[in-house]
């Protein structure tokens, strides 16, 4: 039974650049949450996407987008890259029917330099 | 007030004893709490649940809720080395929107010493 996946592991970007993160959701699961993760600190909420809408928002700018597919797998992007998006970006999955207990995949590392 | 507080750390046990963990949340309708694991470098791993006022016990580690306080704890017993690591604690449905987001702590850094 594979668990959530993330690809790619690592991403270098420059300011200004753009950036695509993928995950596909532990079998079964049909909810995905994205987090950012700073060095030091919890994850941030940053959005969730259910029935292929996103569901929930936190508090990040409109430079941070998503989208959920049939499969409910996911992505999220972020546009005009800045050096303060370095972080490590988390993917959970959860079902919406289980109480949405949410399981982590291993992370996209992104470093803009 | 920072929706959800945990002490930093670091929080340094001998092996064999116990390790309690404590986090508090500023949210009183917050009605589902976490604890993740998390070593360095790695992503969060799930370690226990818990909904109701009490104690929840699974294997070495035991989650206690108090809502009345705000207050949630993690023991672990017999500590080991392999214990070593950050712990967060997550509540979901704190502050704004609450829904099905999780807010995390800061985490404690746990050190198990030989």
């Amino acid at each position: 039974d594979a668990g959530v996946t993330q690809s790619p592991t690592h991403l270098i970007k420059t300011r200004g650049q753009q950036v695509t993160l993928r995950c596909s959701p532990k079998s079964g699961h049909d909810t995905v949450s994205w987090y950012q993760q700073a060095l030091g600190q919890g994850p941030q909420f940053i959005f969730q996407y259910y029935e292929e809408e996103e569901r929930q928002r936190g508090n990040f700018p409109d430079r941070f987008s998503g989208h959920q597919f049939p499969n409910y797998s996911s992505e999220l992007n972020v546009n005009a890259l800045l050096l303060g998006d370095s972080a490590l970006y988390l993917c959970a999955s959860s079902l919406a029917a289980a109480q949405n207990i949410q399981y982590f995949g291993a992370g996209t590392r992104l470093s803009v330099l | 007030q920072k929706e959800v507080e945990q002490n930093s750390g670091p929080l340094s046990v001998p092996e064999g004893a116990i390790a309690s963990l404590n986090c508090t949340y500023s949210d009183r309708v917050s009605q589902s709490f976490f604890w993740y694991r998390q070593y360095s470098g790695k992503s969060p791993e799930l370690i226990m649940s818990i909904y109701s006022n009490g104690d929840k016990e699974d294997g070495r580690f035991t989650a206690q809720l108090n809502k009345a306080s705000q207050y949630v704890s993690l023991l672990i017993r017999d500590s080991q080395p392999s214990d070593s690591a950050t712990y967060l604690c997550a509540v979901r449905g704190v502050g704004t929107g609450g829904g099905n987001k999780l807010t995390f702590g800061t985490g404690t850094q746990l050190k198990v010493e030989l």
